[in-house]
């Protein structure tokens, strides 16, 4: 792989399960983030880490969980969804925590 | 609070020069990005600008006023591919980065 790539591309989820998105990238950055984009709004922070073993919450936190056992991979978990999840997700990564962000392909979600 | 301010929308003809203005506030301040997106697609760098003046890549640049917390986009000869959402980006004392709701950019022929 090269880059970011996130799975899955799209899902459709009942109120109350749990889900895993999931969020890789091969190019050795630090710093990974999730955000959540709905229409007419700006791109909102989830979680963030900036380095392997660190998570930090950032502005839409509550209803998530983050862990970074590694520096590939960051996955962000829904325990129990709610509609008001429904939205697309981005997962994103950056050298340092102060340099460009690159941003993986996008999970569209809907909970029902 | 943070507060960042941009125009919904625009149209231009293709060929022409569009100005997308953002002005932010912010908790503290490192720089900040602009970035493009692409219907449906996910947002890629432009520019990141530090320091006050202008900053010039091919035909887009990107101008910051520190002072007046403002910076502006700016496209020359536009090209149908244009056409996408313009995300400004203030980065905070955290280096977060605090993401405006986006110019959607219109081109006609």
């Amino acid at each position: 792989i090269a880059g970011i790539t996130q799975a899955p591309t799209s899902q459709i989820l009942a109120a109350g399960r749990r889900m895993t998105l999931r969020c890789t990238q091969d190019m050795r950055h630090n710093a990974m983030y999730w955000y959540r984009q709905d229409l007419g709004l700006g791109l909102r922070l989830i979680h963030y880490s900036n380095t392997a073993g660190t998570t930090g919450k950032g502005e839409v936190p509550d209803g998530y969980s983050v862990s970074r056992a590694n520096t590939d991979d960051f996955p962000l978990t829904l325990a129990s969804a709610v509609p008001s999840q429904t939205s697309v997700y981005f997962c994103a990564s950056s050298v340092g925590s102060y340099n460009e962000q690159f941003f993986g392909p996008g999970t569209r979600l809907t909970v029902l | 609070g943070q507060n960042i301010d941009q125009p919904t929308e625009m149209t231009a003809t293709e060929g022409a020069i569009v100005q997308i203005n953002c002005t932010y506030q912010t908790s503290g301040f490192n720089g900040l990005f602009w970035y493009q997106q692409h219907a449906g697609e996910a947002p890629t760098f432009l520019s990141y600008n530090v320091l006050d003046g202008l900053e010039e890549k091919g035909r887009f640049s990107s101008f910051l006023s520190r002072s007046k917390g403002y910076s502006y986009l700016l496209l020359k000869e536009l090209q149908m591919k244009d056409s996408a959402s313009y995300l400004c980006a203030p980065e905070d004392s955290n280096y977060q980065l605090i993401w405006g709701a986006g110019t959607k950019l219109i081109i006609k022929p």
